[in-house]
């Protein structure tokens, strides 16, 4: 089945820990991103990847940190300059499109992070 | 500040009925429009994309888009309990490659 798997459903950080989440896709897509979802907000952007080798600050990349080593993966680092991680974390992927055009992005399960 | 505008809700409407869910943008040039359906606790998946002015449909779902009037709606027909969730509209950001800008969600509830 293709598809994007994240790791793991739930998890807990302690105060001062950094903590990684995993995203992983076997669709074949170029592109992945990393949003973060508040309750009763919509998603905003952390960092998203285009390519291999290179990624892109999104809108709220202050305390995160993530690496494409490989097309299939795009982790994610919840580092301890993030003073309020506690949220719902999504990854998606899609086809790189070019000409002003984005193609649609599909969602992993999602990671659900506690600061306790 | 690139902005996507939707009615938090909740939207409620009865067994059967049409349900009519908008979405305003601030980008005039946005080409790419997407409606993503999200039940609480669960991630987001895809109900449609449009790309052209005009209507869009898929089974029970319409989209429709108007970029003069930099808007773009979904109608649900014969609305189902199982309707019942937040619906998030995404247009794509032409400021960044392959980027989407979401708005925060109406919730719609469907009571039989």
């Amino acid at each position: 089945d293709g598809g994007i798997t994240q790791s793991p459903k739930y998890l807990f950080r302690k105060e001062g820990q950094n903590v990684t989440l995993s995203c992983e896709q076997n669709l074949n897509h170029d592109a992945m991103y990393w949003y973060r979802q508040d309750p009763g907000q919509g998603l905003r952007l952390i960092y998203y990847s285009q390519i291999v080798n290179d990624f892109q600050k999104g809108d709220i990349a202050e305390g995160y940190s993530v690496s494409r080593e490989k097309k299939e993966s795009f982790p994610l680092t919840v580092t301890s300059a993030q003073k309020n991680p506690t949220a719902f974390y999504l990854c998606a992927s899609s086809t790189a499109l070019g000409g002003g055009s984005t193609d649609t992005q599909y969602f992993g399960p999602g990671t659900r992070l506690t600061v306790l | 500040q690139k902005e996507v505008e939707q009615n938090s809700g909740p939207l409620s409407v009865p067994e059967g009925a049409i349900a009519s869910l908008n979405c305003t943008y601030s980008d005039r040039g946005s080409q790419s429009f997407f409606w993503y359906r999200q039940y609480s606790g669960k991630s987001p998946e895809l109900i449609m994309s449009i790309y052209s002015n005009g209507d869009k449909e898929d089974g029970r779902f319409t989209a429709q888009l108007n970029k003069a009037s930099q808007y773009v709606s979904l109608l649900i027909r014969d609305s189902q309990p199982s309707d019942s969730a937040t619906y998030l509209c995404a247009v794509n950001d032409r400021g960044g490659y392959n980027k989407l800008i979401f708005g925060a969600g109406t919730r719609l509830a469907v009571h039989p």
